[in-house]
């Protein structure tokens, strides 16, 4: 059965980068043919897109968010990470990682990881 | 940067039908398909329909969806208490390169 799990700091100071790694058990990113994507979701408020990366190393990013963000693969330990730069308290969120479907823009993400709490604060 | 329109809450008795609109533009619902997500009190979204219309396995014959040029509708029939959650559609934008565009999310309350 195919799991994702993140991990990471739980909280991160303004100004400094958020790094997160999604561990994928059950499958092989590279042998699938899936995208692999991060969603993050600011406490109360709706989801946002953040990025997406298929094994090979093709990022595709969220505009808005884009000079900050880079998503990168490491097959040989079936994760795929997240670094946001330059963070503020507007950044604080629950980030998701998922397997998207094996077209960029087909939107399946499924499954999704349990979440992970990340709180910018000083 | 766009986003897609849901109406903010909808509700409904159990056994009734209940509906939720998703608007977008010619660039994302207008030109791609459209997926919606259940995400049920301090859980993680799940995946609900895919490709417009296409219920995943597991997913109850009670939901619905479909698209109409640049809207999306999910039905939920016989709604039951269960239902009760926050319901999201999702399309790709062609627009700046491409990028996903969420729905900006309508609660579900049965009352």
């Amino acid at each position: 059965q195919l799991q994702l799990q993140e991990s990471g700091p739980g909280l991160v100071k303004p100004s400094e980068t958020l790094s997160l790694t999604c561990t994928v058990s059950g499958d092989s990113i590279s042998r699938s043919g899936y995208y692999w994507g991060w969603i993050r979701q600011p406490p109360g408020k709706g989801l946002e897109w953040i990025g997406t990366i298929y094994y090979s190393g093709s990022t595709f990013y969220n505009p808005s968010l884009k000079s900050r963000v880079t998503i990168s693969v490491d097959t040989s330990k079936n994760q795929f990470s997240l670094k946001l730069t330059s963070v503020t308290a507007a950044d604080t969120s629950v980030f998701y990682c998922v397997r998207q479907g094996t077209a960029v823009a087909a939107g399946k993400f499924d499954p999704w990881g349990q979440g992970t709490l990340v709180t910018v604060s000083s | 940067q766009s986003v897609l329109t849901q109406p903010p809450s909808a509700s409904g008795t159990p056994g009734q039908r209940v509906t939720i609109s998703c608007s977008g533009s010619t660039s994302n619902i207008g030109s791609n398909i459209v997926n919606w997500y259940q995400q049920l009190p301090g859980t993680a979204p799940k995946l609900l329909i895919n490709s417009n219309n296409q219920r995943p396995s597991g997913v109850p014959d009670r939901f619905s969806g479909s698209k109409s040029g640049t809207s999306a509708s999910l039905a939920i029939s016989g709604l039951r208490s269960e239902d009760e959650a926050d319901y999201y559609c999702v399309a790709w934008d062609d627009s700046l390169n491409g990028f996903y565009v969420f729905g900006t999310g309508t609660k579900v309350t049965v009352l």
